[in-house]
């Protein structure tokens, strides 16, 4: 069965402090998707990223950076100089490509970056 | 372009009433996925539609619980009658086929729902 477990129930730095965020998965399937979302305290679902299981490839998109490895089934994401504004509940998800449409979300983590 | 669009955004009803709770996809979009988020259990999925066909429904909790999709632009999920257990902020998601199954899919605003 699919699952997906953040460790990290929370989470508090200081601004400006760069923090990982771990998200570790399991999967019988070969080809999957995976997904972080973030939910800011205005309750709404932002996509942020997804990676196929194809592509082990790291990602940066500003200070957002997101580390694939198949070895340890782990998608961690990493925010670096933290900002207030990152504050939020980050929710990882997998998606199994072959199998069915569910994408199945880990329990989030949330983050507090404090002033 | 509008993202998904989900009304009402807070409902408070009384046990037992009957709630009905709406959704627009994002145009283009042919699958629907309805959700319910609680402090205790998290996101879970309760049914999801692909060209308005219901898919999976083994999430919907229990027979109190329909949804129906009549076009590609609109769908309800309906609790009738509801109980106090089932307030929750409930959301909507699209998404869009890709080759090897749904993309990314995009979630609506979410309706926080209050049954007292």
């Amino acid at each position: 069965a699919q699952k997906v477990t953040q460790a990290q129930t929370e989470i508090s730095v200081v601004e400006k402090e760069d923090v990982t965020l771990d998200c570790v998965y399991e999967t019988r399937d070969t080809t999957y998707y995976l997904f972080w979302y973030k939910q800011p305290p205005s309750g709404e679902l932002v996509f942020l990223i997804r990676r196929n299981s194809f592509d082990e490839q790291n990602e940066i998109s500003g200070r957002y950076s997101w580390n694939f490895q198949k070895s340890t089934s782990s998608f961690n994401f990493t925010i670096t100089a933290s900002q207030v504004v990152d504050s939020a509940v980050y929710f990882c998800a997998l998606s199994e490509m072959n199998r069915d449409d569910k994408i199945i979300f880990g329990k989030g983590t949330r983050l507090h970056i404090l002033p | 372009d509008a993202g998904v669009i989900q009304s009402p955004r807070h409902e408070v009803t009384e046990m037992g009433q009957e709630v009905t709770l709406r959704c627009k996809p994002i145009s283009g979009h042919d699958y629907l996925f309805w959700y319910r988020q609680t402090m205790m259990r998290g996101l879970e999925l309760l049914i999801y539609f692909n060209n308005n066909v219901p898919i999976d429904d083994s999430g919907m909790p229990e027979d109190r619980f329909s949804a129906k999709m009549p076009n590609a632009s609109f769908s309800t999920l309906k609790i009738q009658p509801s109980e106090p257990r089932d307030s929750a902020v409930y959301f909507c998601a699209s998404g869009v086929t890709s080759a090897l199954g749904t993309d990314t899919q995009y979630f609506g605003p979410g309706t926080r729902l209050t049954v007292l």
